[in-house]
């Protein structure tokens, strides 16, 4: 596609709930990333694909947070039993390969709300 | 520890003045450094990025420096307009590429 793309857009779920988020990286691009921003917050690192494989996962701030990616393209990451403490922008980015030696584009980001 | 402080967190200024954001880090190995721009509600873009041998890098309006001695950087946006409002976030990788880390960012309000 033309860019990195994220739905829904918008979330609002329950506490307890699970919820997952999409990602559709730009086409072609082996790296993809999920980010956490609370607000006003800077962006946290959560995970890195390379390919379909997770070489990084250092950033999950639990075990209720889980991620995968299939066919070298969409990622999804999952959130079991949110807590309000879950409440944030998710940002996606995909880059053409590696950590840093390319640039990585930025989705527009699902807000989500654990009421 | 690898780090990446900015300064300052915000700053308004008029439309058509100058500023200049500041950018430290800790990293090591040094890679590059990237500023993104991140319009509220949007995903973060990219302005620049530096290499270790790059001391200043423009691209219109805005103006990378970077000094790997002291390991800092700066972001000078020139003639700022309203549309520069944004949060304004360095990003420095580092370990040959294979690691990045991201700054607070510094959220720039232009007011008319």
């Amino acid at each position: 596609g033309a860019g990195v793309s994220q739905s829904p857009s918008n979330k609002v779920t329950e506490k307890g709930k699970d919820v997952e988020l999409r990602c559709d990286p730009i086409s072609g691009h082996t790296a993809l990333y999920w980010y956490r921003q609370r607000l006003g917050q800077g962006l946290e690192f959560l995970i890195y694909f390379q390919g379909n494989s997770a070489p990084d996962k250092s950033g999950l701030p639990s075990d209720r947070f889980s991620a995968e990616r299939t066919g070298e393209s969409v990622s999804t990451l999952t959130i079991q039993r949110t807590q309000q403490e879950d409440s944030a922008v998710y940002l996606c980015a995909s880059s053409l390969y590696g950590q840093g030696n390319t640039e990585a584009f930025f989705g527009q980001g699902t807000r989500l709300t654990v009421v | 520890k690898n780090q990446v402080e900015q300064s300052p967190q915000s700053l308004i200024i008029l439309e058509g003045k100058n500023c200049t954001l500041q950018c430290n880090y800790t990293v090591s190995p040094f890679s590059n450094l990237r500023w993104y721009k991140q319009d509220t509600g949007r995903g973060p873009v990219s302005l620049t990025i530096m290499t270790f041998s790059e001391n200043t890098k423009s691209n219109g309006r805005y103006t990378a420096t970077l000094d790997a001695d002291t390991k800092q950087s700066s972001l000078h946006i020139t003639a700022s307009q309203l549309s520069d409002s944004a949060s304004y976030i360095c990003v420095v990788t580092y370990n040959y590429g294979q690691n990045f880390v991201f700054g607070p960012g510094t959220r720039l309000s232009v007011l008319p």
